[in-house]
């Protein structure tokens, strides 16, 4: 089974600031990996995929994300946050081997600070 | 499009009382997963269905939860009794074949058990 780390389980940062919200995962086999964001009594909202090809994916509301096969990693940046992006993110990683099941992190609620 | 529709959005009940959550999957998506979503446990994947095959029941946590899907478009949780440790966000999610397509969720239900 997959798992996956979320190491910071929140970021406090000002508004227009750059952040990175971390993820690893525990294998690079036979993986696809996502970015998902959640506002205040929402469900998930797709942020961003990867799934082959160039490693540093573009995502919605100015996000990105680079996978690093080596170190397992699949963070994701943005140069400049806005008070609007006040949300908890999840990273998560598809196991092409098993129907579509996805293994969630726990979370990085990230707070935007003007 | 419409996207998961779960229902009811906000569930108060008494412990003891029969639960029944429902999720109608985005039309066309083979895959459907329950999840619950807690401050303690975070994110935990309940149970999910491929083409209305129950493929892993494993976070199910006891006997008193059930899930069934009679067909493509309708799918159900069920607790009973319940108890006030299920008070929860409850989230149906779906996704098409294959594996390397996101999951899309639904609004949740969010149960409270007096």
């Amino acid at each position: 089974a997959q798992s996956v780390t979320q190491l910071d389980s929140q970021v406090p940062v000002f508004e227009e600031a750059p952040v990175e919200l971390r993820c690893n995962y525990s294998s690079s086999v036979s993986v696809y990996l996502f970015w998902y964001v959640q506002y205040p009594n929402q469900g998930l909202q797709l942020l961003l995929k990867y799934l082959s090809g160039s490693t540093l994916v573009k995502g919605i509301n100015g996000f990105e994300a680079e996978f690093n096969k080596s170190q397992t990693s699949f963070h994701l940046r943005k140069p400049s946050v806005h008070i609007s992006d006040t949300a908890e993110y999840f990273c998560a990683v598809s196991d092409r081997d098993n129907f579509n099941k996805f293994y969630f992190g726990s979370g990085t609620k990230l707070n935007v600070k003007p | 499009d419409a996207g998961v529709i779960q229902s009811p959005r906000h569930e108060v009940t008494e412990m003891g009382q029969e639960v029944t959550l429902r999720c109608k999957p985005i039309s066309g998506h083979n895959s459907l997963f329950w999840y619950r979503q807690t401050m303690m446990r975070g994110l935990e994947l309940l149970i999910y269905f491929n083409n209305n095959v129950p493929i892993d029941d494993s976070g199910m946590p006891e006997d008193r939860f059930s899930a069934k899907m009679p067909n493509a478009s309708f799918s159900t949780l069920k607790i009973q009794p319940s108890e006030p440790r299920d008070s929860a966000v409850y989230f149906c999610a779906s996704s098409p074949q294959p594996s390397n397509q996101p999951q899309h969720f639904g609004d949740g239900t969010r149960l409270s058990i007096l």
